[in-house]
């Protein structure tokens, strides 16, 4: 069965360093979604791709944050300098370019980071 | 603003007992509602989609029901199992605006055997 992929599971730094997520999203899914999901809350959306084009990045810290889909295919989602608040569970999703979204977001199994 | 509510915030119960978990949200202009089961430390597994035209949804011993008009979704879980132990999410997707999906806070069930 088709997944997202996700890399690496667990990230552990150090605030100031710089940190690097990766995603690769279920094949012939254009549109690809960046969460964070703080322990006990539900996940909001950082960024979301459509193709090689950012749709929506209104909740990215830009001044730290930054992601890109330079082929329309895998994504990088990268933190710096991390800082003890960017603590959390980070998950990629992707969904088929269809009717909105007719068929629904998959999700994959996240990167915990901890900063410490 | 779309906002998300899931009731209870925890909930405990024996091996074998049929659980309902409810969803609420704010605004019926939404797309779809889909409800995840999230165990400790993992990713989202999707468990069930309703389309906003749709009443309910189906898939072995849980059935999903969608309430658009008075803003509500419900959850069955028939002849629970220790290994239905998770946090369950539910999320809807709003019309219009980009596809972000809009989460409530979860509930974690757990099942004792």
């Amino acid at each position: 069965e088709a997944e997202v992929a996700q890399s690496p599971r667990y990230k552990i730094t150090e605030k100031s360093q710089a940190v690097a997520f990766w995603c690769d999203p279920i094949s012939g899914h254009a549109t690809l979604y960046w969460y964070r999901q703080i322990l006990g809350q539900g996940p909001e959306l950082l960024v979301q791709f459509q193709d090689e084009s950012v749709v929506d990045d209104s909740q990215l810290p830009k001044d730290r944050f930054s992601a890109e889909r330079l082929k329309g295919v895998d994504s990088t989602l990268k933190i710096q300098p991390a800082e003890l608040g960017d603590s959390a569970m980070y998950l990629c999703a992707s969904s088929f370019a269809g009717t909105s979204g007719s068929m629904g977001q998959f999700f994959g199994p996240g990167t915990r980071l901890t900063v410490l | 603003k779309q906002e998300v509510t899931q009731i209870p915030a925890a909930l405990s119960v024996p091996e074998g007992e049929n659980l309902v978990l409810n969803c609420s949200f704010t605004d019926s202009a939404i797309y779809n509602l889909q409800w995840f089961r999230q165990d400790p430390g993992k990713g989202l597994t999707s468990l069930l989609l309703i389309q906003s035209s749709q009443r309910e949804q189906t898939s072995g011993r849980l059935n999903a029901s969608l309430d658009k008009s008075s803003g509500r979704s419900t959850l069955y879980i028939a002849a629970s199992q220790p290994g239905d132990s998770a946090t369950y999410l539910c999320a809807v997707l709003p019309q219009g605006g980009s596809e972000k999906l809009v989460f409530g806070k979860g509930t974690k069930l757990t099942v004792n055997p």
